[in-house]
């Protein structure tokens, strides 16, 4: 099982539309979980970090299920300026600063 | 506050040439990490550094060397450069385990 493993997509929905991202971690020692966002040729942002009892920002929710060690990202009312590639983040074996990239998600959002 | 650069933007080297990659933090963070990015690999993590004169080996350290003679400096090295380590490189520093990034060098090695 690979380290972090996401859907590569594309995932090509319509403005309005709600999307669902998927992501799972092999290692159940990991501490601290995020999603990142990066858009075609910039550097990752941080999006979100993840907590056990899930979070919103806005139309952004996470989730996150240390039984089956599972990480979710959902996105309301999508919008043009959404369209990225969504990294999900997993710190490596509970060491802090040391952070395991996903390959990641893209994401298009159409008119 | 810049945040974090890098220098050089873009570079192209010709095999066996040598280069050293400059990224700079005005945070105040203990931790610099530098990653290359590649398609369809993702990011994947070369060195890094717990504090000012430490460095560590991460996933991918082999054709890399690193220094950390400042805190606010992080250099990546390139001895003798090689087609596969056409890449861009990332540098990233963090606190705690948020990381920023710079803004990336695009790097050819013909």
């Amino acid at each position: 099982r690979k380290e972090v493993e996401q859907d590569p997509g594309p995932f090509n929905v319509p403005e309005g539309a709600t999307v669902a991202f998927n992501c799972t971690y092999s290692n159940s020692a990991s501490q601290s979980f995020f999603w990142y966002r990066q858009d075609c040729r910039k550097e990752p942002k941080l999006l979100m970090s993840v907590y056990s009892s899930g979070n919103e920002d806005g139309r952004f929710t996470a989730q996150l299920n240390r039984a089956s060690q599972y990480i979710s990202l959902l996105i309301r009312d999508s919008k043009l300026s959404d369209s990225a590639t969504y990294l999900c983040v997993v710190n490596r074996w509970g060491s802090q600063g040391n952070l395991i990239f996903g390959k990641g998600t893209k994401l298009s959002v159409k008119p | 506050n810049a945040g974090v650069t890098q220098t050089p933007k873009f570079r192209v080297l010709k095999t066996g040439q040598s280069m050293t990659l400059l990224c700079a933090q005005d945070m105040n963070h203990e931790y610099m990490y530098w990653y290359r990015q590649d398609p369809g690999m993702g990011l994947r993590l070369i060195h890094y550094s717990v504090g000012e004169g430490t460095t560590a080996k991460g996933e991918v350290p082999d054709g890399y060397n690193v220094s950390r003679l400042k805190k606010q400096n992080f250099l990546l090295g390139l001895e003798s450069a090689a087609p596969s380590q056409t890449s861009v490189y990332f540098c990233a520093s963090s606190q705690w385990d948020t990381q920023y990034f710079g803004p990336g060098t695009r790097l050819t090695v013909l």
